[in-house]
């Protein structure tokens, strides 16, 4: 069965500091996977996507990896604003055209203190 | 553009009501998702259309119905609300990548 794993559930860190998310899965055939941001009451937009080649991208003070040999993927956020506090959802997709291809993450809860 | 709306946002039933929740999107795509986010589980599907015309369900269909009504809108109802069904619901598009409506705060008494 496809599984995302996501860690730790949840994260305080204070305003200015760096954090890491990590993201572990048993998706396959992989095709790519994605990490979205979901602020509080609202639904997820995307942050990054990362096919098998690729093993590191950036969206400003976001940096995803991903290892696809351990199938491990991290978001990094550096220098943390308060904006960032949110939910992090990390989506993997299998090598499908049908609707069962995306596996989500049950997220990890970051919250940005002052 | 307004993307991906959602109505209502927020909406209380009691078991055994009926209601429907609304989607529509302006960005001309050809895939609807709705899908229910339940605390400390990932987004589960319960019914996707590929296209105008076409259903099928995914992994949490029961007691869900959906209707795809047109490219533009595609609609999901509770015939018989229950308990159960107390979740957010959240509709969504997708070319290359998901984009997600704002969700509808359901809750069933």
């Amino acid at each position: 069965k496809n599984q995302v794993e996501q860690s730790p559930q949840s994260l305080i860190i204070l305003e200015g500091k760096n954090c890491t998310l990590q993201c572990n899965y048993t998706v396959s055939p992989f095709s790519n996977l994605r990490w979205y941001k979901q602020d509080t009451g609202r639904g997820p937009v995307s942050l990054t996507i990362m096919t098998f080649s690729e093993n590191t991208k950036s969206n400003g003070r976001y940096t995803a990896t991903l290892d696809a040999d351990t199938k491990q993927s991290s978001l990094h956020i550096t220098a943390s604003q308060l904006s960032d506090s949110a939910s992090y959802i990390c989506v993997v997709s299998a090598v499908d055209t049908g609707r069962r291809a995306l596996t989500f993450g049950s997220g990890t809860r970051l919250q940005v203190q002052p | 553009n307004a993307g991906v709306t959602q109505t209502p946002k927020f909406q209380v039933l009691k078991t055994g009501q009926s209601m429907t929740l609304q989607c529509a999107q302006d960005m001309n795509h050809n895939s609807m998702y709705w899908y229910r986010q339940d605390p400390g589980m990932g987004l589960r599907l319960i019914y996707y259309s590929a296209s105008e015309g076409t259903t099928d369900k995914g992994e949490v269909p029961n007691g869900y119905n959906v209707s795809r009504l047109n490219k533009r809108e595609f609609s999901l109802r509770l015939e018989s609300a229950a308990p159960s069904q107390t979740s957010v619901y959240f509709c969504a598009t997708r070319y290359n990548e998901q984009f997600f409506g704002p969700g509808t705060r359901l809750t069933v008494l």
